[in-house]
């Protein structure tokens, strides 16, 4: 069972454009959700994150949108630079009933972006 | 720079054969987790760590063991490697009572 959705594979956009990076849940325990960029033969590195008290968070060029009714998020990346081509991962987190999770993060399957000059 | 190295960073094995992976981080993080990533797949939880000798199951434990015996060290271990084990493997760390977690290089693993 896929908790965390990245239906779209990959992703083509112009530089100096907008990307959309989109993500869907389905356990609503989750209240923490975050966006990794991964280079090749490297490790993911954080990029931005959101809780679901927020439904906005903004840091520079890149802003995450989450809709909590719709169990979505999504992430911006305006305006796009061919250093953004990357593999881009959603992954979320729920505290559980004792107020932990031990920190364990459900990742999606990941969108290939590629930004063209 | 969460400070974690992970060693080897790439190894080729046989089926059948015993393997471990180190990752070791610098800075006493309490918490500690091993993932591997596959294509179509993410990143998934094998076992994480919430302390010495504290660890528990992930997502995809099977055939694999864990040991942390001291704070700066978080073993994986293959105890007969298949070849369905083949994949990246990440090391990653908490810091503080954070959710974000700061990933290692990554080790390739080839099991042929």
């Amino acid at each position: 069972d896929q908790q965390v959705k990245q239906n779209s594979p990959s992703l083509s956009v112009q530089e100096g454009r907008i990307s959309i990076l989109n993500c869907d849940y389905t356990n609503s325990m989750f209240d923490y959700f975050l966006w990794y960029k991964k280079y090749p033969a490297e490790g993911p590195t954080f990029l931005i994150s959101i809780s679901s008290i927020k439904d906005k968070n903004e840091d520079g060029r890149f802003t995450v949108f989450l809709n909590k009714s719709a169990k979505h998020l999504s992430l911006h990346i305006v305006p796009s630079q061919p250093g953004d081509s990357a593999v881009y991962f959603c992954a979320a987190s729920a505290r559980g009933a004792g107020g932990t999770s031990y920190g364990k993060l459900t990742f999606g399957q990941g969108t290939i972006l590629t930004v063209h000059p | 720079d969460a400070g974690i190295t992970q060693s080897p960073r790439h190894k080729v094995t046989e089926t059948g054969t015993p393997v471990t992976l180190r990752c070791h981080q610098t800075e006493n993080h309490r918490y500690m987790y091993w993932y591997r990533q596959d294509p179509g797949h993410g990143l998934r939880l094998i076992h994480y760590s919430y302390g010495v000798k504290d660890t528990d199951k992930g997502e995809v434990s099977d055939g694999y063991s864990v040991s942390r015996s001291k704070t700066e060290d978080f073993l994986l271990t293959l105890e007969s490697a298949t070849s369905s084990q083949t994949s990246v493997y990440f090391c990653a760390i908490t810091i503080g009572g954070g959710y974000e977690q700061y990933f290692g290089p990554g080790t390739r693993l080839t099991v042929t």
